[in-house]
């Protein structure tokens, strides 16, 4: 069966400090990868999606960017945090051609920025 | 640009009763709609879908019914009971792109 991992569950970083939040998903191949954000009392935001290797779309500008350096693994990173980046980040997976599966989310990463 | 909304962040029901949660969209492209559960902390997951091509579509306690005319769906669940208290996110996708663009949630709480 398919599942998804995202780590770390849990961070604190200070304004200005590097993140990187990977995920991964196991027994499926070729899927289509998902970043998504849910700030405090908002809904999902989505960030980046990636449909290949290599291969990254971008929702919203910002200071944050997403790799795809291998077929089951998403990375979002940022050279430098803003308080703003605080919030749930969630990685998500789906199979198949355009928007007409399921999305299945990983456990979520839970950033704040002091 | 809110494309999908659900305007109601919070909805207290009966154990028992029957919860029903609304949302509204306003692209036409939309053809594929999911709705999720999210508890905090956790990851949403998946509860049923339905096609543009479909107007309902059943799971158990759960029913989705989606009224293309007035970009409107719905879920009803019955009986409501508590642990199904959560945050329950509708989504839409066209399928000509691969995003899945999600509402704002709204807050389900089933008194017991």
């Amino acid at each position: 069966s398919q599942t998804i991992h995202q780590w770390p569950a849990t961070l604190v970083q200070p304004v200005g400090s590097p993140l990187s939040l990977e995920c991964t998903v196991e027994g499926t191949s070729n899927p289509n990868l998902y970043w998504y954000r849910q700030a405090a009392g908002r809904g999902l935001q989505l960030l980046f999606y990636s449909v290949g290797i290599g291969q990254i779309s971008s929702e919203v500008p910002q200071n944050l960017s997403a790799s795809r350096p291998q077929d089951r693994q998403f990375i979002l990173s940022s050279k430098k945090l803003l308080l703003s980046d605080s919030g749930f980040y969630l990685c998500a997976w789906s199979s198949g051609g355009r928007g007409t599966g399921e999305l299945f989310f990983g456990e979520g990463s839970r950033l704040t920025v002091l | 640009d809110q494309q999908v909304k659900q305007n109601s962040p919070s909805l207290s029901v009966q154990e028992g009763r029957i919860s029903i949660l609304n949302c509204d969209y306003t692209n036409s492209m939309f053809d594929y709609f999911l709705w999720y559960k999210k508890y905090p902390a956790e990851g949403p997951t998946f509860l049923i879908s339905i096609s543009s091509i479909k107007d309902k579509n059943e799971d158990g306690r759960f029913t989705v019914f989606l009224n293309k005319s007035a970009k409107h769906l719905s879920l009803h669940i019955v009986p409501s009971q508590p642990g199904d208290s959560a945050v329950y996110f509708c989504a839409a996708s066209d399928s000509g792109t691969y995003k899945y663009i999600f509402g704002t949630g709204t807050r389900l709480k089933v008194l017991a």
